[in-house]
């Protein structure tokens, strides 16, 4: 079974406007950790945000909140105010363990296109 | 401060050769990992350092893969015979330490087996 499912291959977005990228997650531990990543066409792997699975509060990080609905085991990206230089693969990923583990598990990844 | 750093940035060579990958993690970093990304897909882990010792090596796909980090900071990545199937780019990340700490990604090493 997948870890990490991003059902969202591509999506698009008029520029100011808000976009939520899906992301849900399957794990029997009661501790784990969520992150969000954004790889533009360069390549690079950027880190965007951090849920942890005790955190009672929704992340938030600038532009960058993550929609934690831990029941669902949903852990969805809500960009605000899109710009065209958001336009990139994001990757949702997981960690399990009371440690953190060592595996971070990814998600196939959302391409997000910024229209202007 | 310096990133993660990963050399070569492309490597093509042919099937059945020997091949190395560096990487060059942020300094104090004690943990480094290794991921493959192949096209249209997201990272895969390989291996997990922590410090000089592999933590995790679960994701090494089979004995041609090998990794090693004797000094606790550079980690060499050294594929043997490879195949068509190893072309992809493969991700060095470090942390300052383990667990839930934010990994810091390097740019890569795309390798293309011809």
């Amino acid at each position: 079974a997948q870890k990490i499912t991003q059902t969202q291959p591509g999506m698009f977005v008029q520029e100011k406007e808000a976009v939520t990228l899906d992301c849900t997650y399957d794990t029997s531990d009661q501790s784990y950790g969520l992150f969000w990543y954004k790889q533009p066409s360069s390549g690079e792997m950027i880190f965007l945000i951090y849920q942890g699975s005790y955190d009672e509060q929704n992340a938030t990080e600038g532009r960058y909140s993550l929609n934690f609905q831990k029941a669902r085991k949903s852990a969805n990206l809500v960009i605000s105010a899109s710009q065209l230089g958001d336009s990139a693969m994001y990757f949702c990923a997981m960690r399990e363990g009371r440690d953190g583990g060592f595996k971070t598990i990814f998600g196939a990844g959302t391409r997000l296109f910024v229209k202007a | 401060g310096a990133g993660v750093s990963q050399t070569p940035s492309n490597k093509v060579t042919e099937k059945g050769k020997y091949v190395e990958l560096r990487c060059d993690p942020i300094s104090g970093h004690t943990a480094l990992y290794w991921y493959r990304q192949s096209l249209g897909q997201g990272p895969e882990f390989l291996i997990y350092f922590q410090g000089t010792g592999a933590a995790d090596d679960s994701g090494l796909p089979n004995d041609r893969f090998f990794a090693v980090r004797p000094e606790g900071s550079v980690s060499t990545l050294k594929i043997q015979r490879t195949e068509r199937g190893d072309s992809a780019v493969y991700l060095c990340a470090s942390s300052l330490k383990g667990g839930y700490y934010e990994q810091y990604f390097g740019p890569g090493t795309r390798l293309t087996v011809t």
